[in-house]
């Protein structure tokens, strides 16, 4: 069984706080995705990275980075956090080749105050 | 502009009975889809796929649908029970892409 682990399941942080959220999967997925959940939006994708420090934007890139010094582990950064930054963030991963299949983590329930 | 539409955001369906969760897409390079199962606090689990060269996916008590020249699929749910209550979304793909593009979601609420 694929497993997606997230560092932390709810998380509060103020407003121009730097935040650090972690992604580990014991898979040895290539390609590994983080994306936001907002309710009437759907899980729209920030970044993914498809190798080692590879990375490309994702459809919002704005206000994230991210970082994949590991294949197992892929991190968000939120360099000066706002509060429209409040949120779900999901990390998924996919193999390369066939498999179509993405693998989500539990999330984590962003606010920031 | 959303590729992917979930126009109904909510659905309540009697236990025993078909719930029936439908998606549009626009963009006819879509050659992949998936169907996600999201409770909350929790992350998406996957559910059941189809590939464009289909038109019927079946597992179980889910089956899939697709349409190409509407540009729609559907996802059956039959019988529906109340642990199938909760977020739906479909996702679908490009060729030689790992992104997936996904609908803003259909909460199933199964009536015991």
């Amino acid at each position: 069984d694929v497993k997606v682990t997230q560092s932390s399941r709810y998380l509060v942080k103020r407003t121009g706080e730097k935040v650090f959220l972690e992604c580990v999967q014991d898979m040895d997925h290539e390609n590994m995705f983080w994306y936001r959940q907002d309710p009437g939006l759907g899980l729209r994708l920030i970044y993914f990275s498809y190798d080692v420090k590879m990375k490309e934007k994702g459809d919002i890139p704005e206000g994230y980075s991210v970082s994949r010094e590991k294949k197992e582990r892929f991190s968000l950064i939120l360099e000066s956090a706002s509060t429209n930054q409040t949120s779900m963030y999901l990390c998924a991963t996919r193999a390369s080749g066939r498999a179509r299949e993405q693998f989500f983590g539990p999330g984590t329930r962003l606010t920031v105050l | 502009d959303q590729q992917v539409k979930q126009n109904s955001p909510s659905l309540s369906v009697q236990e025993g009975r078909i719930s029936i969760l439908n998606c549009d897409y626009t963009n006819s390079m879509f050659d992949y889809f998936l169907w996600y199962k999201k409770y909350p606090a929790e992350g998406p689990t996957f559910l059941i796929s189809i590939s464009s060269i289909k038109d019927k996916n079946e597992d179980g008590r889910f089956t899939v649908f697709l349409n190409k020249s509407a540009k729609h699929l559907s996802l059956h749910i039959v019988p529906s029970q109340p642990g199938d209550s909760a977020v739906y979304f479909c996702a679908a793909s490009n060729p030689g892409t790992y992104k997936y593009i996904f609908g803003t979601g259909t909460r199933l609420k199964v009536l015991a």
